[in-house]
């Protein structure tokens, strides 16, 4: 089973739109970090939460951590072409050093 | 600043032929490193990952191996490449203390 679970899966919305995107797990995490990735290219982090409730906001993206660790959302506001990509949770492994393990993503296309 | 360089960007392999990856660090010491596979519909997949120099550790069992001759050099081999085996390969970074992962570009394996 998918440790992290990712809707939706894709998402096709025009320039100028307000959305968002989720990360669920039923398991309770330290920290939850969400990563875009350009079709090519590695991933590159946008964020890291770690408090429950915490709300980060990144320029138009804005990254909520549940209450209970559980669960992350990511909203976007004013969709741009630019934010075109492929949205990743991830999280932590059990010791710190073993890497993330990651949900399937959410491929995000903003049409101009 | 820190840089991780991974070559070659596209690799076009027959069935039963070897396999050899390379990743470098520059920039930093001692840093953890790992190799991901991404698939279609499978999401980023751990693979390998390294806290230091000779120290591998395999997340599934798989037709791949992974060795670290250096402090900031991290390889992926195979023997013998079989076709589900393609996929796009990443090799990332992380200091000891942080938990953020820095990828490289990208390798592109199709076995034919």
């Amino acid at each position: 089973t998918q440790l992290l679970e990712q809707s939706p899966q894709f998402l096709s919305i025009q320039e100028g739109e307000n959305l968002t995107v989720y990360c669920n797990s039923s398991s309770v995490f330290s920290s939850l970090q969400w990563y875009r990735q350009e079709p090519g290219e590695g991933p590159v982090l946008l964020v890291t939460v770690v408090t429950g409730g915490e709300v980060k906001k990144l320029k138009r993206l804005t990254f909520q951590f549940g209450d209970a660790r559980k669960d992350s959302s990511l909203h976007i506001t004013a969709a741009q072409p630019g934010d075109t990509g492929l949205y990743l949770c991830a999280l932590r492994g059990r010791g710190g050093a073993d890497g993330l393990t990651f949900g399937k993503g959410t491929h995000l296309i903003i049409q101009p | 600043s820190q840089t991780i360089h991974q070559w070659p960007a596209t690799l076009v392999q027959p069935v039963g032929s070897p396999l050899s990856l390379e990743c470098t660090v520059e920039g930093t010491s001692n840093p953890n490193l790992y190799w991901y596979r991404q698939a279609a519909g499978r999401g980023l997949q751990l693979l390998f990952y390294s806290v230091g120099i000779g120290q591998i550790s395999s997340e599934v069992p798989q037709n791949l191996s992974a060795s670290r001759p250096q402090d900031r050099q991290f390889i992926l081999s195979s023997k013998k490449l079989l076709l589900s085996d393609s996929g796009f390969y990443l090799c990332a970074w992380s200091a000891q203390a942080n938990t953020e992962a820095f990828f490289g570009q990208g390798t592109r394996l199709t076995v034919v």
